[in-house]
């Protein structure tokens, strides 16, 4: 079945870039995402990319995605405070509908 | 109204103890899903709704646990004999059938069982 895979933690300066890392084991996914939760908050998603494309950039957002390695990143550029939270990539499955796998998150504290 | 909508946002139960958490989904999205969420961990697919039956009920992870949608829009996930594992915080989302593949979500039901 689908792993998605993601370190645990990440710690920046406010001011410095951040890059979040995942790796997939489903070569067939059509959408890769990643999902932001802040504490008490519900998943909301922040970007997407499909997997015919190699970058998707969105303001301070950037997304690489390595489909030879199955490997996706998020960099936010000049983070901030306020981006401290837990980042899931996901990816949808194969099977022709929705599903959607998550990985099991990784937390940004942004120090000040 | 304009967002995913979980009741209750907590519930306490004993052990082996019935439990039912509802999702009112945001209004014209066909496709409805389950997830739980263990702490530390990301969210773990349960069941997935195309308007009212189950197109993918693959994560529910034993008998116990049922999930219906009668009339395609609300949604309600059922546990019976509750058990201290299944702790957890319910996460309902969903989506428009044709799209990107965006999940909109509640903010969960956080189920404690004693």
């Amino acid at each position: 079945g689908e792993d998605v895979e993601q370190s645990l933690f990440l710690s920046v300066r406010e001011g410095d870039s951040s890059v979040i890392n995942c790796t997939y084991t489903d070569s067939s996914s059509t959408y890769l995402y990643w999902y932001k939760q802040e504490p008490g908050a519900g998943l909301q998603l922040l970007t997407y990319i499909f997997s015919n494309m190699d970058m998707k950039q969105d303001q301070r957002l950037t997304v690489l995605l390595n489909k030879k390695d199955k490997h996706l990143s998020l960099r936010i550029a000049d983070t901030q405070t306020g981006d401290s939270a837990i980042y899931f990539c996901a990816e949808t499955d194969s099977g022709g509908y929705q599903k959607v796998t998550f990985g099991t998150g990784t937390k940004l504290q942004v120090i000040p | 109204g304009a967002g995913v909508s979980q009741t209750p946002s907590n519930k306490v139960t004993e052990k082996g103890k019935y439990v039912e958490l509802r999702c009112d989904p945001i209004s014209g999205h066909t496709a409805l899903y389950w997830y739980r969420q263990s702490l530390g961990q990301g969210p773990e697919f349960l069941i997935y709704f195309q308007g009212t039956g189950a197109a993918d009920d693959s994560g529910l992870p034993n008998d116990r646990f049922f999930a219906v949608r009668p009339e395609g829009s609300v949604s309600t996930l059922k546990i019976q004999r509750t058990e201290r594992g299944d702790s957890a915080v319910y996460l309902c989302a969903s989506s428009r059938l044709i799209n990107t593949g965006e999940l909109f979500f509640g903010e969960g039901s956080r189920l404690t069982v004693l």
